[in-house]
């Protein structure tokens, strides 16, 4: 059973324009999702975070934005710039509940950025 | 400084072996953990430490031992592995007690088992 789906598995963007990164999730005990990129043979790296009780939350270029009732989130990344071509990774946790640390990760969307 | 450092970064052992994997963080975080990755899949958990006890077990074979010498360190000790062992190793780390808290990883150690 997926719990956090990713289901494009590549994406393709040009330069200067807005990455669109969906992820579903089934579990509704999950309160707190992050997103994380991932070089090939690097650990993943953290990118930006958010609370259930939140709708949106922005860190510079990246904006993650949570629709509850959908069960839904998505990442925009405005403007989209080759060194962003990496896996992204959406990840789910009940932050709430002793289980914090346990991420349910998504199956990853590569993102690959054309100049 | 959001840094976990982990070494070694590749380590190739035959089944009779025994190896250890080191992890460190000094962010002063009080959750530790050891995530599996194998190649085109996402990160799985295998273990949580928390105060420097284990607190999830996430049904792994006995063959992965963990280990918490302290607040910073986190070790993986292996021992007669399989080849289907062999992936990338991450250890991650948290501070605890508050909602939401970001977990941090590592760039992974590359395990593979002949």
């Amino acid at each position: 059973d997926q719990q956090v789906k990713q289901n494009s598995p590549s994406l393709s963007v040009q330069e200067g324009r807005i990455s669109i990164l969906n992820c579903d999730y089934t579990n509704s005990m999950f309160d707190y999702f992050l997103w994380y990129k991932k070089y090939p043979a690097e650990g993943p790296t953290f990118l930006i975070s958010i609370s259930s009780i939140k709708d949106k939350n922005e860190d510079g270029r990246f904006t993650v934005f949570l629709n509850k009732s959908a069960k839904h989130l998505s990442l925009h990344i405005v403007p989209s710039q080759p060194g962003d071509s990496a896996v992204y990774f959406c990840a789910a946790t009940n932050a709430g509940g002793t289980s914090y640390g346990k991420l349910t990760f998504g199956q990853g969307t590569i993102l690959t950025v054309h100049p | 400084d959001t840094e976990v450092t982990q070494t070694p970064k590749h380590l190739v052992m035959g089944m009779t072996n025994k190896k250890s994997l080191k992890c460190e963080q000094h962010m002063g975080h009080r959750a530790m953990y050891w995530y599996k990755q194998k190649a085109k899949k996402p990160p799985e958990l295998m273990f949580v430490y928390s105060y420097e006890k284990l607190s999830i077990n996430e049904s792994v074979p006995s063959r992965f031992s963990p280990e918490c010498p302290n607040s910073s360190l986190l070790n993986l000790h292996l021992h007669a592995l399989q080849p289907e062992d062999s992936a990338l190793y991450l250890c991650a780390s948290s501070a605890t007690g508050t909602v939401g808290n970001t977990i941090y990883f590592g760039e992974g150690s590359w395990l593979t088992v002949v």
